[in-house]
Parts: C-alpha cells; sequence; structure tokens
C-alpha cells in the first residue's frame, strides 16, 4: 500500500510571512495525526483528527495554527504568520483509528522541513 | 498527568555487544506503550508495542521490551547491536482523552551510537 505523502518536503519563508503543508494519509486510515519535531526533541502532537473530526488540539498554537481536514480524508496545517520558532520538521501520520486509537500503529510521511529566516 | 520518560540521551555501544535504552512511564490506568525508531533522513517506524497482551512484546529487527507495571517501566532491548541499529528512537504513551479517545506522548528520544 501506498505511504502517507506530505508536501512540500522543504520550505523556507521570512518570518511574518506564511506557509501550508499538505498530507495525504494512507487510503483508509480514520486518525491523522499533525506533529512538530523540533532540532533534538521528540515529536510534539499539534492536532489529532478522527475522520474529519477533532480529537484533540491541545498542543495547537491557535493564534497562528489551523489545520483542517476535509472530507476526513487528505489535511493540511497552516501557519500564519510564522515565527522564527516555527522552524521544525512538520510530520504526519495516520492509523487506522481502532479503539479509539488507544493501540493505534502510527504510519509517518517523511516529514516537511520548515525554516523560518 | 500521563507522561513518559527516556532515561538517557545517548546510549553508546560497540557492536555485538547488548543493547538497554530506558523508558519510565506514569499512568493512572494501565497503558499502551510503543517504541518507534527514527533513521538518518527516514521517517519514523513502528518497532513494537504493547497493549495489555503478553508483557514481553517482540519486535522488528530482533528489538523486544518487556512491560513492568510494578517498575512502570518499558525498556527496550536488544542481545547484539549491529551499526544499522543506529538511529533516534523514542518511547510513547497512549494517554486518554475525556472524550474517551486516546492521544499519543513521545518521550525526547534517545539517540543510539554504535561503534565498530
Amino acid at each position: 500500500e501506498a505511504g502517507v505523502a506530505q508536501s512540500p518536503r522543504y520550505k523556507i519563508i521570512e518570518k511574518r510571512q506564511s506557509v501550508a503543508f499538505w498530507c495525504n494519509p494512507i487510503s483508509g486510515h480514520a486518525t491523522l495525526y499533525w506533529y512538530q519535531q523540533i532540532l533534538g526533541q521528540g515529536p510534539k502532537l499539534l492536532i489529532q483528527f478522527q475522520n474529519n473530526g477533532v480529537v484533540d488540539d491541545s498542543q495547537l498554537p491557535k493564534d497562528r495554527f489551523s489545520a483542517e481536514r476535509l472530507k476526513g480524508v487528505d489535511s493540511t496545517l497552516k501557519i500564519q504568520p510564522a515565527k522564527l520558532e516555527d522552524s521544525a520538521v512538520y510530520l504526519c501520520a495516520s492509523g487506522r483509528g481502532l479503539a479509539g486509537g488507544r493501540a493505534d500503529t502510527q504510519y509517518f510521511g517523511p516529514g516537511t522541513r520548515l525554516t523560518v529566516l | 498527568a500521563q507522561s513518559v520518560t527516556q532515561l538517557d540521551s545517548h546510549v553508546s555501544v560497540s557492536e555485538g555487544t547488548p543493547v538497554l535504552l530506558r523508558c519510565n512511564y506514569s499512568s493512572s490506568y494501565s497503558p499502551s506503550l510503543f517504541w518507534y525508531v527514527q533513521h538518518p533522513n527516514k521517517g519514523l517506524q513502528l518497532l513494537l508495542k504493547y497493549t495489555s497482551a503478553a508483557t514481553l512484546v517482540k519486535g522488528i529487527n530482533g528489538f523486544e521490551a518487556e512491560f513492568k507495571k510494578s517498575e512502570t517501566s518499558f525498556h527496550l532491548t536488544k542481545p547484539s547491536a549491529h551499526m544499522s541499529d543506529a538511529a533516534e528512537y523514542f518511547c510513547v504513551v497512549s494517554v486518554s482523552t475525556s472524550g474517551g479517545s486516546y492521544i499519543p506522548t513521545f518521550g525526547r528520544g534517545t539517540s543510539l551510537i554504535v561503534h565498530p
């Protein structure tokens, strides 16, 4: 089966600009995750979708970050305006979403490396 | 609040010697626990997971982990390290939400260095 697709792979922007990332999960996967991974740290969950509903977005900086998952398939994550501290790799993952996600194996995309100058 | 602690930021071993990567969790219920591996310039991949069945879990590439409730630990081991095991390893715990769903929380990661 095809894996999780993300684009773009790399993005360089200046602070205060906006940027958007796209993720296409594995076909049939109900759960979709967006993570922020700063260099040297573990991934931090930004938002988790179950189909097209939000399960958790408690760590999403909602004043500048937004995410949507239309029709319960692919998803976009937007940052507007970007700050220097947003420089990171943004990872998308998907899972089958069984048992409320308790035992969900996550399948990760290659990530988008964002540099904010 | 549930959380996960990886006790070592770096672990250095020689090829052919045993590997031990330590992970402790805090949880008010019986959790699901995972180990993921991230090789340089590659995506994160599941190594193994514990979901309340057998406490000794076997994963890919010869890795295994044992769930010890009394010690709140889920340490990752391998009898003999290979050069290809050099990577970043993450311990993950599933955390329950008020809505009955579960969200993953990652540890900070342990970098495994393998010397020839």
